[in-house]
């Protein structure tokens, strides 16, 4: 099956660092990835598309400049957390989406995902 | 916008007891529905899905359908493992293949043996 890694799987910074987060689409290509985050006992929140080799789609509400998305090349795509504060503090998942055969036949596979603690 | 609702957790069953776990959706159009499983300390794994009204999504002894009429689509197994204690998100995408998904909040169930 296809396989999406994170790095890392957990990181604990001090207010006012920077942090990036990788997410690695390990058997196959992905153009598009999505970031997500999760609070606990909360669903999945999207927070941006990132499209390999453009410019990310930020969801309402989410501070492009403060969750910075590069997708440099069709396997990986990265989350900076600028300036981060413990309100950042949350499990951010990523997920990268195969294309198969068909219409309505891509698949999102999962990352599974990076725990930060900002102190 | 799309949103979710599923069954608050946990939910505790007996080996081989019958699963319900509902789902209720809100979506413009015709959206496309999943149920993502997730395993204690792994990451997000598709289960079933369905792309139009009345299809039946199935896989490993799971089954949902597509009930646009309830907007709706509960999981079921008619014998449950202890192996199936996870995490279960009812999730739905409301456009094309490239779009992100909005999830529920996920239903924690327990299976004892």
């Amino acid at each position: 099956g296809a396989v999406v890694s994170q790095h890392p799987s957990w990181v604990i910074c001090k207010s006012g660092t920077s942090v990036k987060i990788e997410c690695r689409s390990l058997d196959f290509q992905a153009t598009t990835m999505f970031w997500y985050r999760q609070f606990p006992k909360q669903s999945l929140m999207l927070m941006a598309t990132s499209n390999e080799g453009s410019k990310a789609t930020y969801e309402q509400g989410v501070e492009k400049d403060k969750f910075l998305i590069n997708h440099a090349s069709l396997t990986l795509s990265t989350l900076t957390v600028t300036s981060a504060h413990p309100e950042d503090s949350s499990f951010y998942i990523c997920s990268a989406l195969r294309l198969a055969g068909g219409p309505y036949q891509e698949t999102q596979y999962f990352g599974p995902g990076t725990r930060l603690l900002v102190l | 916008g799309d949103s979710v609702t599923q069954m608050e957790g946990p939910v505790t069953l007996s080996e081989e007891a019958f699963l319900t776990i509902n789902c209720t959706y809100t979506a413009t159009g015709y959206p496309s529905l999943f149920w993502y499983v997730q395993y204690p300390g792994e990451g997000l794994q598709l289960l079933l899905k369905a792309t139009k009204a009345d299809d039946k999504g199935s896989n490993k002894g799971f089954e949902a359908t597509y009930r646009k009429e309830t907007t709706s689509f509960h999981l079921e197994k008619g014998s449950v493992q202890v192996s199936d204690s996870a995490v279960y998100f009812c999730a739905l995408r409301g456009g094309g293949g490239a779009d992100g998904l909005t999830f529920g909040k996920g239903t924690h169930l327990i299976i004892q043996p």
